[in-house]
């Protein structure tokens, strides 16, 4: 068990640039979610597939945020035009899809935006 | 919708206990705790689910009221490894996503 593996662990980008980070979840997870943490706070949900289809979406999504998972394996988000808000800590977990099972998170992509 | 955690923060000394609080105003299937330290991931505790047992793990277990909709994480014995941040993440159904409280700080001294 490799754990979850996030890329990069930093990002430092210039306001309007694109960014876009993995995920790669513990390889017998089928489901993958996606979760943002600002500074003195809980993580906050965005999205989650399970193997390759994105079942929700958080209304913080704006338009601006997109994930991906095509073969139902690592996942990408990508955030568009990058505000001075976007700067969090960005964070992946899997877990098994039956009910009531643990999320596994990675270490993080911790996004700052110049 | 989010949960709610009390107390904010907790000063122990090595050795002592402490209880952590999580409360929803909605029906929970299940209620997840985290530890998190300074810079690194959330790390998984415990899970405990509608109907479930009352969980434990060496000095840490944890109990589950459905009826109020309450969990409480209890640490007894606290070592200073035991320092982070303490998250409650909720679920109303078996699937999906997890709700997180804003977290208890938890520092052990020596």
């Amino acid at each position: 068990d490799t754990g979850v593996s996030q890329n990069p662990r930093h990002k430092i980008t210039k306001r309007g640039q694109n960014v876009t980070f993995r995920c790669d979840p513990i390889s017998e997870h089928n489901r993958l979610y996606w979760y943002r943490q600002t500074l003195g706070q809980g993580p906050e949900f965005l999205t989650y597939f399970q193997n390759e289809a994105q079942l929700e979406k958080s209304r913080l999504l704006s338009d601006r945020f997109s994930a991906e998972r095509p073969k139902g394996s690592f996942s990408t988000l990508e955030i568009q035009r990058t505000e001075q808000g976007d700067s969090a800590m960005y964070l992946c977990a899997s877990s098994l899809a039956s009910g009531g099972q643990p999320q596994h998170f990675g270490d993080g992509t911790r996004l700052s935006i110049l | 919708q989010q949960p709610v955690q009390s107390p904010q923060a907790v000063i122990l000394r090595e050795g002592e206990d402490a209880v952590i609080n999580c409360s929803s105003s909605k029906a929970l299937y299940s209620v997840h705790w985290y530890r998190q330290k300074h810079g690194e991931a959330p790390v998984f505790l415990m899970i405990l689910l509608k109907g479930g047992e009352q969980k434990g793990h060496e000095k840490i277990s944890a109990s589950f009221n459905e009826k109020k909709q309450q969990s409480s994480l209890y640490l007894t014995a606290s070592q200073l490894s035991y320092s982070g941040t303490y998250f409650c993440g909720t679920q109303g159904g078996s699937q999906g996503n997890l709700i997180f409280g804003k977290g208890t700080k938890l520092s052990v001294k020596p």
